[in-house]
């Protein structure tokens, strides 16, 4: 099985950098995703890492350890917009074909002015 | 534009009364997949369809079933609700099962039990 765990909430300012962290122990592991999540929509694709490392991409960039089952998510340059629940996943094969993403609860991350 | 779409947005049932949840895609994707999020937990997978092969979760309870008569659309089908499937459902699709292939969610559906 997977468990994974993340902080529940995070609060930060405008303009700053937040690392928001994810620590995993699984049974199996086939990458780490990160998604973003608004109230009330559907959750977004935000990275993949599968090998240790940071991988970046604009604003964001996510850093993984397999070795320590660890993961973070680094935004910088925070914005209004960045308030979002972010969801760590631990991707596994399924049976019969297709990804199983297993999901964290997610951090509640608000930015304020 | 939206490329998979959830119908409706919002789902209001009685309890009991069967009811069921719709997905489509434009992405023409090998697989979808029903997840359950209710309020502050992490979206749990249901089930999932390879093609036309459906894989249930083990721990995904009988009441709940999946049709997918086409590669476009797949649904939901919850027999009997209880109070506690209230909850959002999001469907998603991924291309294949590819190391790095991403899931595209969509919007869900929010399912409320009287």
């Amino acid at each position: 099985g997977q468990n994974i765990d993340q902080p529940t909430e995070m609060t930060a300012t405008e303009g700053a950098i937040v690392q928001i962290n994810c620590t995993y122990q699984t049974s199996g592991f086939n990458g780490l995703f990160w998604y973003q999540q608004h109230a009330g929509e559907a959750p977004t694709f935000l990275s993949y890492n599968v090998l240790d490392g940071l991988e970046e991409k604009g604003r964001f960039s996510s850093f993984l350890s397999r070795s320590k089952g660890y993961s973070y998510l680094l935004l910088k340059e925070l914005q209004m917009k960045d308030s979002a629940s972010y969801l760590c996943a631990v991707r596994d094969l399924l049976t019969g074909g297709g990804n199983k993403l297993t999901f964290g609860t997610g951090t509640q991350l608000k930015v304020e002015l | 534009d939206a490329m998979v779409i959830q119908n409706p947005r919002y789902q209001v049932t009685q309890f009991g009364k069967p009811v069921t949840l719709s997905c489509s895609q434009t992405l023409n994707h090998n697989v979808m997949y029903w997840y359950q999020q209710k309020s502050s937990q992490a979206p749990k997978l249901l089930f999932h369809y390879y093609d036309k092969d459906f894989n249930n979760e083990a721990d995904t309870p009988d009441n709940f079933q999946s049709r997918r008569p086409n590669t476009s659309f797949c649904f939901l089908d919850i027999r009997s609700p209880g109070l506690g499937d209230a909850a959002m459902y999001l469907c998603a699709t991924s291309r294949s099962n590819r190391l790095n292939e991403k899931l595209f969610f969509g919007s869900g559906t929010q399912l409320s039990v009287l």
